[in-house]
């Protein structure tokens, strides 16, 4: 089956400093990428979908000078959380689509902002 | 009318029994239907696709969709202990092929 990968699967950083987390397709070329964001017990949040050389598509409340995003290639993405505060602290999950709309999940990346 | 709706549970049975999760949606138009299941702490991982109506079976695992009553629905034999997890139902949704979810069923197989 298709492989996400992502990259740290765990970061801690200090308050106001940023973080990029990289989300690879390892074995196909992913139509358009996205990057949900889930919290302790709620649902996956879509945070933006994203295709290769365009300007990502923040969803609404989703601030997107705070989180950068930048999809350099069929198969490499970027999420940087820019100035992080304790309150984007959570657990951050990419995807990545093929021709038939199926999203294969990377393994997530679980930030802690002290 | 929420888009995605699924059964709320939390839903418990009996290892070796029949699991029985539904789903369904609001968009007539909806074409492409997925099941995926998420541990407790890690990313959804994809256990079914299904387009047509019908029944599609990988394994222990059948997914059957009803395109006419916007029904979707996944089942599975012999559940085991390592079944236990959340299953999210989730469908595509606009031009950007974006994943509507439901809000999940939490699913625990009773040894």
């Amino acid at each position: 089956g298709a492989v996400v990968s992502q990259h740290p699967s765990w970061v801690i950083c200090k308050s106001g400093t940023s973080v990029k987390i990289e989300c690879r397709s390892l074995d196909f070329q992913a139509t358009t990428m996205f990057w949900y964001r889930q919290f302790p017990k709620q649902s996956l949040m879509l945070m933006a979908t994203s295709n290769e050389g365009s300007k990502a598509t923040y969803e609404q409340g989703v601030e997107k000078d705070k989180f950068l995003i930048n999809h350099a290639s069929l198969t490499l993405s970027t999420l940087t959380v820019t100035s992080a505060h304790p309150e984007d602290s959570s657990f951050y999950i990419c995807s990545a689509s093929d021709e038939t709309d199926t999203q294969y999940f990377g393994p997530g990346t679980r930030l802690t902002v002290l | 009318q929420k888009e995605v709706e699924q059964n709320s549970g939390p839903l418990s049975v009996p290892e070796g029994a029949i699991a029985s999760l539904n789903c369904t949606y609001s968009d007539r138009g909806s074409q492409s239907f997925f099941w995926y299941r998420q541990y407790s702490g890690k990313s959804p991982e994809l256990i079914m696709s299904i387009y047509s109506n019908g029944d599609k079976e990988d394994g222990r695992f059948t997914a059957q969709l009803n395109k006419a009553s916007q029904y979707v629905s996944l089942l599975i034999r012999d559940s085991q202990p390592s079944d236990s997890a959340t299953y999210l139902c989730a469908v595509v949704r606009g031009s950007a092929r974006q994943l509507t979810f439901g809000s999940g069923t939490q699913l625990t197989v009773l040894p």
